[in-house]
């Protein structure tokens, strides 16, 4: 077994500023992901990384940064906070890509003012 | 454009009463179909899954129902339970586009005692 830690579990933030996500996980595994959970809806997938300093964007990643520092770890960084934005940012991992089963954090809660 | 779509939004059944959730899709080249189940508060967990070689997946109370000519798949969940509340994700994935998930906007199950 595993456990995947993100921190903040909480982040408020104000409009225009740069805010960073944090991602760790111990499962070894080789595929890490980012996704956004608005309220009442589904996970949209903003970057994935396939092995260590891989990146591949996903549908939403317009906006957002991510760097994949080593296996374990996936950082996604908000480059401009927009007003109002409300979400939560939810990582995964997964023993690889394809088919494999992907786990989830807890996720990081996001309120911009 | 959507490319999953899951119907209805939301649905509130009685224990022991058979839950049908629906789910389509678009894309012709999906060829694996996960379903996600995510608790109140909680992250999104793997329930069950189907890719394109099978009509039917069993496990315990859950079946996915599949319809390749439809491009339809249904979640069906017998003897509900309070337990079984929760939100349920269809999503759908091509082998050859590395880990890349689509999700469904998700259905929100209440079974009432």
């Amino acid at each position: 077994g595993g456990i995947i830690t993100q921190t903040p579990k909480f982040l408020i933030g104000q409009e225009g500023q740069k805010l960073t996500l944090k991602c760790q996980q111990n499962f070894n595994h080789d595929t890490m992901y980012w996704y956004r959970q608005d309220s009442g809806k589904g996970l949209r997938l903003i970057y994935y990384s396939i092995t260590e300093n891989d990146l591949q964007k996903g549908d939403l990643s317009e906006g957002y940064d991510a760097s994949r520092e080593k296996k374990s770890s996936f950082s996604l960084t908000v480059t401009s906070a927009q007003k109002n934005e409300m979400a939560v940012f939810l990582c995964a991992s997964s023993i690889g890509g394809g088919y494999a089963e992907q786990f989830f954090g807890p996720g990081t809660r996001l309120t911009v003012l | 454009q959507q490319q999953v779509r899951q119907s209805p939004q939301s649905l509130t059944v009685w224990e022991g009463e058979t839950t049908i959730l629906n789910c389509s899709y678009e894309d012709s080249t999906f060829d694996y179909f996960p379903w996600y189940r995510q608790f109140p508060g909680k992250s999104p967990a793997l329930l069950i899954a189907i890719s394109l070689v099978s009509n039917k997946k069993e496990d315990g109370r859950f079946t996915i129902f599949f319809n390749k000519r439809e491009k339809k798949l249904s979640l069906h969940i017998t003897d509900s339970q309070p337990g079984d509340s929760a939100t349920y994700f269809c999503a759908a994935m091509r082998d050859n586009a590395g880990a890349k998930l689509t999700f469904g906007g998700g259905t929100r199950l209440t079974v009432r005692p």
